[in-house]
């Protein structure tokens, strides 16, 4: 079964700043990654994913993440934080693996909530 | 433009009562989920369905039902067996082999009253 860690429940940043949110996986297969961003009383919305090829992704508002399979890490990274950052961040890993031929379920992290400070 | 569609956005509850949470989504996507969020506790999965007329049982499954009798549709009924209902709840679909991920809805909000 898989697991993600997001270390650090409450991350705070200064207005351009860089953001860095952790993420560690477990997996048994090579996974399928995903970031999630939600802003108050919305639905999660995708940020960016890794599935196979390139390790460093690029995501949406200027944010990416690289795929280090050593350290079992997916960390998400942004140069620097606008106010508009502020919100809660859902790092994602799926069992269905490399090849995508069987079906798969999403395994969650616990959420980072993300303040910038003007 | 295909999307994920969950009403009411806020809905209240008398103690004793059931309600049901609607999820409509035409993306013609085969599985579904509906995932529970409480301050401070991430996202908790309640049901999840692969196919119609199949479901499963997530984490938290005490006190809510679902139903899928069509492909678009996995509405979910919050139980009066439910003793702490209060809480914002997430419909969600994916493809079968979740490569793109899910599409969330906009959430609904339940309160008890």
């Amino acid at each position: 079964a898989q697991s993600v860690t997001q270390l650090g429940s409450h991350v705070s940043v200064s207005e351009g700043a860089l953001v860095l949110l952790r993420c560690n996986y477990s997996s048994s297969v090579p996974p399928y990654l995903f970031w999630y961003v939600q802003y108050p009383n919305q639905g999660l919305q995708l940020l960016l994913k890794y599935t196979t090829g390139a390790t460093l992704v690029k995501g949406i508002n200027g944010f990416e993440a690289e795929f280090k399979k050593s350290e079992t890490s997916f960390h998400l990274t942004k140069p620097s934080a606008h106010m508009s950052d502020a919100a809660e961040y859902f790092c994602a890993v799926s069992d269905s693996g490399a090849g995508g031929t069987s079906y798969g379920k999403l395994t969650f992290g616990q959420g980072t909530i993300l303040t910038v400070h003007p | 433009d295909g999307g994920i569609t969950q009403s009411p956005k806020y809905l209240f509850r008398k103690e004793g009562q059931n309600v049901t949470l609607s999820c409509e989504q035409n993306l013609n996507h085969d599985a579904m989920y509906w995932y529970r969020q409480d301050p401070g506790q991430g996202l908790r999965l309640i049901y999840y369905s692969q196919i119609v007329n199949d479901f499963q049982k997530g984490d938290i499954a005490e006190g809510y039902s679902v139903s899928r009798e069509k492909k678009e549709s996995f509405p979910l009924t919050v139980t009066s067996a439910q003793k702490n209902p209060t809480a914002f709840y997430l419909c969600a679909s994916s493809p079968w082999t979740v490569v793109e991920g899910y599409t969330f809805g906009s959430g609904t909000r339940l309160t008890v009253v």
